[in-house]
């Protein structure tokens, strides 16, 4: 079947810190990997996707490379900010527009 | 060009009434998603439609939800009889093809109170 883990929260960080959230995955085929961001009292918003093994996605800073070799889609920023505090949730679809999302890791920048 | 459009934003129910939340996809999108977010947790998948027809509902409870989308108007997720669980936030997302993998973008969804 399909699924995603992510690394449970929260994870605090000073700005400027280095940023991984892991993400791994399990799925049957080729699926698409996508990276989602939450803030507080809003819908998800699209951070970043790769479609196919060995790309990488890319955004505002954060990056995340599709490695099938580890089913792993971790999301990595250099430097973060206080604006960077959000809910973030991997996800994959595999199926005509079904997504299967992780359970989301909580993200807290202190300044 | 506007987003994915939801309302209300917040809802509150008795326990027993009925729930109706209301999705505008994107301007130009015939695709639509229903997902559930539980309190801590992330989305689950509940149903897809396009313009009068049901792809996929396989995430759907089989009791008490039913959803659709008109041909006219915006798509509706339905649900009768309210209990405490029902208590989430729900997320409608559009896409503009079917084709497999196409993003999705997400409206800012109900937030639902069971009292």
């Amino acid at each position: 079947g399909n699924s995603v883990t992510q690394m449970e929260g929260p994870v605090t960080l000073s700005e400027e810190a280095f940023l991984t959230i892991n993400c791994t995955y399990t799925a049957t085929g080729y699926p698409s990997l996508f990276w989602y961001v939450q803030y507080p009292g809003e819908g998800l918003q699209l951070l970043l996707k790769a479609t196919k093994a060995d790309d990488k996605g890319s955004n505002k800073g954060f990056e995340a490379t599709y490695r099938k070799e580890t089913t792993s889609f971790h999301l990595e920023k250099g430097s973060v900010q206080v604006s960077d505090s959000a809910v973030y949730f991997c996800a994959l679809s595999n199926n005509f527009n079904k997504f299967y999302f992780g359970s989301g890791t909580k993200l807290n920048v202190k300044p | 060009n506007a987003g994915v459009m939801q309302n209300p934003r917040h809802l509150v129910r008795r326990r027993g009434q009925e729930a109706r939340l209301r999705c505008s996809p994107m301007k130009g999108h015939s695709h639509v998603y229903w997902y559930r977010q539980l309190p801590e947790e992330g989305l689950k998948f509940m149903v897809y439609l396009q313009k009068e027809n049901i792809i996929d509902e396989s995430g759907m409870p089989k009791e008490r939800f039913s959803a659709e989308f008109p041909k006219e108007g915006p798509s509706i997720l339905r649900i009768q009889q309210v209990v405490r669980g029902d208590s989430a936030a729900y997320f409608c997302a559009s896409s503009p093809l079917g084709a497999e993998q196409e993003t999705q973008y997400f409206g800012p969804g109900t937030r639902l109170l069971v009292l």
